[in-house]
């Protein structure tokens, strides 16, 4: 399967505790993205990266979450410190660039629970 | 970035044709319109992109008026397996791919 793969696919935490989700992107695919959600909602855009490059992050993005993309490739999400309000789906996107870019290609996202 | 609105929920039989509405009135010039679905516990799934009049593929077809304050998502016979949360999105490359999603229609499809 050549997909976006995200790894976990479920994460319990107690609050206080560090976590990191990995995502692999489509091999040829530049750009990756990271998106949030929470139930009853659409997909919220915290973070994009072109190559290894972090390009934006939304002021979703507090000081406690950090990405990374290493040459260009795996992308790894960090939440220090999690607070409850941190329980959400946790989804990565990958895709070509260009103009346009609308057409990404999702994972099937984390699923991040903080008890 | 256009602001859309789409009924939260609509019911359909299978068979049926299904015709989900988006409207986007500040709409830019050089923005695209873009559909999304997405089932329980999966990540969205593109369906289909247009700027103007009508696009069409093996899934769905766009038809956007000729102002391109509003869209229209058509869905010919549906079946139980297209229940899902369709979303609206509208934006121009300038945003740099970022997508911006609201909260959808979720489309339940009856036997």
């Amino acid at each position: 399967d050549t997909g976006v793969s995200q790894n976990p696919r479920h994460k319990i935490t107690k609050r206080g505790q560090n976590v990191t989700f990995r995502c692999d992107p489509i091999s040829e695919h530049n750009r990756l993205y990271w998106y949030r959600q929470t139930l009853g909602q659409g997909p919220e855009f915290l973070t994009y990266f072109q190559n290894e490059a972090q390009l934006e992050k939304s002021r979703l993005l507090s000081d406690r979450f950090s990405a990374e993309r290493p040459k260009g490739s795996f992308s790894t999400l960090e939440i220090q410190r999690t607070e409850q309000g941190d329980s959400a789906m946790y989804l990565c996107a990958s895709s070509l660039g260009g103009q346009g870019d609308y057409e990404q290609y999702f994972g099937p996202g984390t699923r991040l629970t903080v008890t | 970035l256009a602001k859309t609105t789409q009924p939260i929920s609509m019911d359909s039989y299978e068979g049926q044709e299904v015709n989900i509405t988006c409207s986007h009135n500040n709409i830019a010039t050089n923005d695209y319109i873009t559909w999304y679905q997405q089932f329980p516990s999966q990540g969205p799934r593109f369906i289909i992109q247009g700027y103007k009049t009508k696009v069409t593929n093996e899934v769905a077809s766009l038809f956007i008026p000729a102002d391109r304050k509003s869209s229209t998502l058509s869905l010919p016979r549906v079946s139980l397996s297209d229940t899902a949360v369709y979303y609206c999105l509208v934006g121009a490359g300038s945003t740099l791919g970022r997508l911006y999603f609201g909260r959808g229609t979720q489309l339940t499809v009856w036997p």
